[in-house]
């Protein structure tokens, strides 16, 4: 069955600082990959997704993730972290080929500090 | 377009009670799905539906009904409610990747749900 694993409960990063947040899935085909934000208390927020191509993709807000299927991972960066980034992180795979559902990972949440 | 509605926003509800969860969308997406979030478990999928009359299982289905009659309207039923489902509850749409290539999820802000 497909999953996700979000290795890293919670992260804090000083303002400016390099961010990489974590993601590992099961999949048996070619997974389809999301990066969702969710700041408190609000609903989801698409930052980037993958289907095939070019395996650094590149989404809203400076946020970039690269698919890397020899580690079964797809993990998210951005060189210079805001204080408007504090939120939860969700990785997501799509729970088949057609786009029916998201399986999600349990989140990131990250803190900035200043 | 405004997109996925879900109503109520906020609801509270006695043990044993029954109410639905209404999810509606105007952009003519063939999939539509229900996610509950849980504090540390993510968003986890209850159901989900590729189009009007049909509908299947996700992750965590127990408890809850669905029923999909038109293409804009995914209503989730809770029979007998339990503290258990107690939760936020996200309605998400898609189109297909058959159509363009590629699919996300398009989501509801969620109704928050308190079970006593």
């Amino acid at each position: 069955a497909q999953s996700v694993t979000q290795p890293d409960i919670h992260i804090t990063v000083s303002e400016g600082a390099s961010l990489e947040l974590r993601c590992n899935y099961s999949y048996g085909a070619t997974p389809y990959l999301f990066w969702y934000v969710q700041s408190p208390g609000q609903g989801l927020q698409l930052l980037l997704k993958y289907f095939s191509g070019d395996t650094l993709v590149q989404g809203i807000k400076g946020f970039e993730a690269e698919f890397k299927r020899s580690q079964s991972s797809f993990n998210l960066r951005k060189p210079s972290v805001h204080w408007s980034d504090a939120a939860e992180y969700f990785c997501a795979v799509g729970a088949d080929q057609a786009g029916t559902a998201l399986i999600f990972g349990k989140g990131t949440t990250l803190s900035v500090s200043s | 377009n405004a997109g996925v509605t879900q109503t109520p926003k906020f609801q509270v509800l006695k043990t044993g009670q029954s109410m639905t969860l209404q999810c509606a969308q105007d952009m003519n997406h063939e999939y539509m799905s229900w996610y509950r979030q849980d504090p540390g478990m993510g968003l986890r999928l209850i159901h989900y539906s590729v189009g009007a009359g049909i509908t299947d299982q996700g992750e965590v289905p127990n408890g809850y009904n669905v029923s999909r009659s038109t293409t804009e309207d995914f209503p989730l039923r809770l029979l007998s409610a339990a503290p258990s489902q107690t939760s936020v509850y996200f309605c998400a749409s898609s189109y297909t990747r058959e159509q363009y290539g590629s699919y996300e999820q398009y989501f509801g802000p969620g109704t928050r749900l308190t079970v006593t």
